[in-house]
């Protein structure tokens, strides 16, 4: 069965910390792994896009990366800021265009 | 350029009843789909539909349905309210259909009671 799963589940860490969330998938076969942020209130918002050929791909403080061969993917955030505050949302699409979604990470950054 | 906007943003209704949410696409975008959020189980694929057409569909009962229309704009309407279908409701367009990011509105919170 295709999954995705993300952790940890949630995440509290100090302003200008670093940290990284993890997601590991078993879909079959794989096109691509984006990353989402989801601030409350809000719909997701697309961070980054991950190919197979991709091992590592950077968005101002945000870096994900890729290791197809054992199907993990994380994403690192640095020097935290408040606004990071969200949830991250791991979506693996398989060839047919179908998405699998992970649960998320809750990330809560405190001052 | 406009986002995805989804309509009403908050609704209350009862057991039993049907309810319908409207979302408009982000202009030039033909694929739209539908997504319910709830904090146990993240988000969950209820349907997809390019040109009108539904292209996928997730593992929801009939109650759940949907149409697109020429404009792309997209409704989705839930009958025989449940208690279990409280939610934030999600609607997303994209540009075609393959490899292009998912665009989400902000939702609309149905709350059943």
């Amino acid at each position: 069965k295709n999954q995705v799963e993300q952790s940890p589940q949630s995440l509290i860490i100090l302003e200008g910390k670093n940290c990284t969330l993890q997601c590991n998938y078993t879909v079959s076969p794989f096109s691509n792994l984006r990353w989402y942020k989801q601030d409350t209130g809000r719909g997701p918002v697309s961070l980054t896009i991950m190919t197979f050929s991709e091992n590592t791909k950077s968005n101002r403080r945000y870096t994900a990366t890729l290791d197809a061969d054992t199907k993990q993917s994380s994403l690192h955030i640095t020097a935290s800021q408040l606004s990071d505050s969200a949830s991250y949302i791991c979506v693996v699409s398989e060839n047919t265009d179908k998405l699998i979604f992970g649960t998320g990470t809750r990330l809560q950054v405190f001052p | 350029k406009a986002g995805v906007t989804q309509t009403p943003r908050y609704l209350i209704k009862t057991r039993g009843q049907q309810v319908t949410l409207s979302c408009s696409p982000i202009s030039g975008h033909r694929s739209v789909s539908w997504y319910q959020q709830t904090p146990g189980q993240g988000l969950q694929f209820l349907f997809e539909y390019f040109s009108e057409t539904q292209r996928n569909k997730g593992n929801f009962p009939g109650r759940f349905s949907g149409r697109q229309f020429s404009n792309s704009r997209s409704e989705m309407n839930v009958s025989t309210l449940e208690l279990g279908d409280s939610a934030l409701y999600l609607c997303a367009s994209r540009k075609r259909q393959e490899d292009s990011p998912l665009h989400f509105g902000n939702g609309t919170r149905l709350t059943v009671t």
